[in-house]
């Protein structure tokens, strides 16, 4: 299986801040990387796909990028409703795996 | 737009078999591939598997041997089923449409399944 290590963990941050979140992949998985926001008691939302798209619906302050085995997830300026836990997922191989998940706190 | 709704027993004993069912709204279901994936609390993100729309699976290792989906087109539904549950499998079940196969697009809400006597 590919393993998938987000980091850190957890971070906390104010609103408008630029927020980086680091995702690497244990064998390279060229650009089959999609990033997932999600909130207490909801289920994952989709926010990007091949590494840098931007599913429909998703707006501009999040982006994403890498290839091979190194990923960023940025959010550009953070905002009350962004606070949430995001995680990485490769899927160039089955099993599909994730991150661990990193945790975006309010400073 | 899709919409995905879990639904089933919330509470399993141990030993006995987890079964769920996923209804899709607002779609067709085939030409679809249709995935499972569960959240044990506090827990990250686990696939558990995917079927087609004509009925092909794909598990994963982990819990292949344990593991049956299912697919009702006339309903629009598909299933899991689980064998064998211990404490274990505590958590919160997910469906999801994955077009291609492995990319997740929509979710359903979850449910919570509790493995316990």
């Amino acid at each position: 299986d590919i393993q998938m290590t987000q980091s850190p963990s957890s971070l906390s941050a104010s609103v408008g801040d630029r927020v980086t979140i680091t995702c690497r992949a244990s064998q390279g998985i060229s650009n089959y990387l999609a990033w997932f926001q999600q909130k207490p008691g909801k289920a994952p939302k989709s926010l990007i796909y091949a590494a840098s798209n931007l599913q429909s619906g998703v707006p501009s302050k999040f982006s994403g990028s890498g290839s091979g085995t190194d990923f960023t997830l940025t959010i550009s300026s953070l905002q009350p409703e962004d606070f949430a836990t995001y995680y990485c997922q490769q899927y160039k191989t089955y099993p599909l795996t994730f991150g661990g998940g990193t945790k975006v706190e309010i400073k | 737009q899709v919409q995905l709704q879990e639904s089933g027993p919330g509470l399993v004993k141990p030993s006995e078999t987890l079964s769920l069912t996923c209804t899709v709204s607002g779609g067709s279901i085939s030409t679809f591939y249709w995935s499972w994936i569960r959240q044990p609390p506090g827990k990250g993100l686990e696939w558990i598997g995917y079927i087609y729309s004509s009925g092909s699976t794909n598990y994963n290792p982990s819990l292949k041997s344990r593991v049956t989906m299912s697919v009702d087109t006339s309903n629009n539904q598909f299933s899991l089923k689980l064998s064998s549950v211990a404490a274990a499998d505590t958590a919160v079940y997910y469906c999801a449409r994955a077009p291609s196969g492995s990319l997740l697009d929509h979710w359903g809400r979850g449910i919570l399944v509790t493995v316990s006597s």
